[in-house]
């Protein structure tokens, strides 16, 4: 069964860098999302991309987030200077269409800010 | 905006127990999804299930979509069952996934 891939699986980074997560989500999925969990908290949405562009975004996506689908299968989380509070564990989604079919997560990112 | 909440928060049970968590919506949902997450994090899909029932091995959910709740079953617990089942619908206007605070269950052998 097709997957969403994600990597790396774990990442350290000083606070005030940036960093990049990756996604590959299933290949013919047409909508794409990000999430995110704080430790011991509920999962809270932070973006969705549709057709090149972003379709919504959380009070949580802030200037220092962006998304980028630079080729036909990558789909990329930069946080550009990371804060303390960024850390998370960062899962990506997707989905063939945005009702009535189910989103796909990857098994997530674990983002540790130093 | 729509409010998911779950019951109970917390859930012990023996080797071999059955268990109902629940999940209420405050407003219709046109899908919905229940998750397992693992001690290592990963979110494993355990079922789509916008209307109906569906099962899966030990596992099965319902849904009344009319009444604004889910219901997921698991019978003969093992410890492998062990760790936070969430459930998860869109907002009707962006399809985000809304998600509730989750259930932890832990299975004692």
């Amino acid at each position: 069964e097709p997957e969403v891939t994600q990597t790396p699986s774990h990442q350290v980074t000083q606070m005030g860098q940036e960093v990049i997560l990756r996604c590959v989500p299933i290949s013919n999925h047409l909508y794409f999302y990000w999430y995110r969990q704080i430790l011991g908290q509920k999962v809270e949405f932070l973006v969705s991309f549709y057709n090149n562009e972003i379709s919504e975004k959380s009070e949580i996506f802030d200037d220092q987030f962006s998304v980028e689908r630079p080729d036909g299968s990558n789909f990329t989380l930069k946080i550009r200077s990371t804060k303390l509070e960024d850390s998370a564990m960062y899962f990506c989604a997707s989905g063939i269409e945005r009702a009535l079919q189910p989103q796909h997560f990857g098994d997530g990112t674990r983002l540790s800010i130093l | 905006g729509i409010q998911v909440e779950q019951s109970p928060p917390d859930l012990i049970l023996q080797e071999g127990a059955n268990s109902t968590l629940r999940c209420n919506f405050s407003d219709s949902v046109n899908n919905l999804q229940w998750f397992h997450q693992n001690p290592w994090g990963q979110l494993i899909n355990l079922f789509y299930i916008p209307s109906g029932t569906k099962q899966n091995g030990r596992l099965s959910a319902t849904t009344v979509a009319t009444e604004r709740y889910s219901l997921l079953y698991i019978s003969s617990s093992q410890t492998t069952d062990s760790g936070v089942y969430f459930c998860a619908g869109p907002m009707d206007s962006n399809y985000q996934l809304i998600w509730g605070a989750g259930t932890k269950l832990i299975i004692k052998p």
